[in-house]
């Protein structure tokens, strides 16, 4: 089992593009999460998913878009990325909610925003 | 909102001294997570703590949660070079399906 992947794992880009950041997993899990790690902040919690189908804001959800049509992927967009969106991103899952599941992290995707 | 604060953000320590970080949260917590982040990777779940006062052991890794259920520790007893990295509480307080993160305490090793 691969357990979670991201793609890509390095980017950079202009202010006012777009990308979006694929994140999947091989686990079955139902929950899935994205996070951005800023130094000396921790983990901020985005956006995340119960379900396929389905998802909601996390404590910082605002300049992203997620989407998860398909159970093992999950989406999270940037319409017009801005300098403070520069981050490291995980994505992580867990079978079920992660207040009381183990969460299972991907490697990490570093966004450099110019 | 809820806020899960760690100190200290940083630790030097020789080899062989021991290591504690602590964890305070703004609110009461149903339970507490511990994850360890390696240089350069990603964060592994550690344990989890659900009663209060509870205490665990992993081999030379001691988890504690408060009576209140509003802090935690994670104590290391004679730390090794393996043990480098930043480690991380995460609670869980009311309602939802989130977790909150604290914000890490980085430790550095030296051999």
């Amino acid at each position: 089992n691969a357990g979670v992947t991201q793609t890509p794992k390095f980017r950079v880009l202009k202010t006012g593009q777009s990308m979006t950041l694929l994140c999947a997993q091989d686990m079955n899990h139902e929950y899935m999460y994205w996070y951005r790690q800023d130094p000396g902040m921790g983990l901020r919690l985005i956006h995340y998913s119960v379900g396929e189908g389905t998802t909601a804001k996390g404590e910082v959800p605002d300049g992203y878009n997620v989407s998860r049509l398909k159970k093992q992927n999950f989406l999270l967009g940037l319409e017009s990325a801005a300098p403070s969106q520069t981050s490291v991103y995980f994505c992580a899952s867990s079978r079920t909610s992660g207040r009381t599941d183990t969460q299972y992290f991907g490697p990490g995707t570093r966004l450099t925003v110019l | 909102g809820q806020q899960v604060m760690q100190i200290p953000q940083y630790q030097h320590v020789q080899e062989g001294e021991d290591f504690t970080t602590y964890c305070n949260s703004s609110t009461t917590l149903s339970n507490i997570q511990w994850y360890k982040q390696r240089p350069g990777g990603h964060p592994v779940f550690l344990i989890q703590l659900v009663k209060s006062g509870e205490v665990k052991k992993q081999k030379r890794l001691t988890f504690q949660f408060g009576e209140a259920k509003k802090n935690s520790s994670l104590h290391i007893t004679a730390t090794q070079t393996t043990d480098v990295g930043t480690y991380f509480c995460a609670g869980a307080g009311g309602a939802g399906n989130m977790l909150t993160f604290g914000g890490g305490t980085r430790l550095m090793v030296k051999p």
